[in-house]
């Protein structure tokens, strides 16, 4: 099955801060989501982007899908950013579950 | 738009017992609803996939007769844990997606089942 693999795993930073995360997949996508597990363990979906560049407020993403990568950049970080970040990726229609990658553990500092 | 609920957001049972977690979509029509599973510090497993009247079609691995998935409406779909036991203690969340592209997926909140 399709691959995926994010970067960074851990990631701690200043408040104010800008970050790219980052999320690799083995095999063409139709779906590729970026998510916010919140401590309560609430999926936020940030984007759905299988391809093309989208931005909404201080965070935006980029899929260059024929490169197989996806980037999350996330700008004038604040405490609520904090939590884990999840790439996960879908091929072969609307019936096939997400593959999720390991996420990125993000820690925003005051 | 696009709210997905689910029912009971924590659960506590004995082993043996089978719990029932129910998945709503509340303001639009799934023609497909997903079930996962997350132990704790771990990413995401796909556990089955279900599409309304239909039978559910479930990963490797994962028992059918002891998750007994049934999506009986485009609304509505539920996960039954049979026969628990303390191995299946873990964090179930479901997903849902209307009649795409696009084939964006919406996250209910998740439940946490502790099997003792």
């Amino acid at each position: 099955g399709i691959q995926v693999e994010q970067s960074p795993p851990d990631l701690i930073l200043q408040e104010g801060a800008n970050s790219t995360l980052r999320c690799n997949f083995s095999d063409s996508v139709n779906n590729l989501q970026w998510f916010h597990q919140n401590p309560w363990g609430q999926l936020i979906n940030l984007f759905y982007i299988p391809s093309g560049t989208k931005q909404n407020g201080r965070l935006s993403a980029t899929t260059v899908a024929t490169e197989r990568y996806s980037l999350l950049y996330i700008s004038s970080s604040q405490t609520t950013d904090s939590g884990v970040y999840f790439c996960a990726v879908g091929s072969g229609g609307g019936a096939d579950g997400l593959t999720f990658g390991k996420g990125t553990h993000l820690i925003i500092q005051p | 738009g696009a709210v997905v609920s689910q029912h009971p957001s924590r659960v506590i049972c004995k082993s043996g017992t089978s719990v029932k977690i129910e998945c709503r979509s509340l303001d639009f029509q799934a023609t497909t609803m997903f079930w996962y599973r997350q132990f704790p510090k771990q990413s995401l497993m796909l556990m089955a996939t279900s599409n309304e009247g239909s039978k559910a079609t479930y990963e490797q691995g994962v028992e059918k007769d002891k998750f007994l998935i049934n999506h009986a409406s485009l609304t509505l779909s539920t996960l039954t844990v049979t026969s628990a036991h303390p191995e299946d203690s873990s964090f179930y969340i479901c997903s849902a997606r209307g009649h795409g592209p696009p084939y964006e997926q919406y996250f209910g909140p998740g439940t946490r089942l502790t099997v003792t």
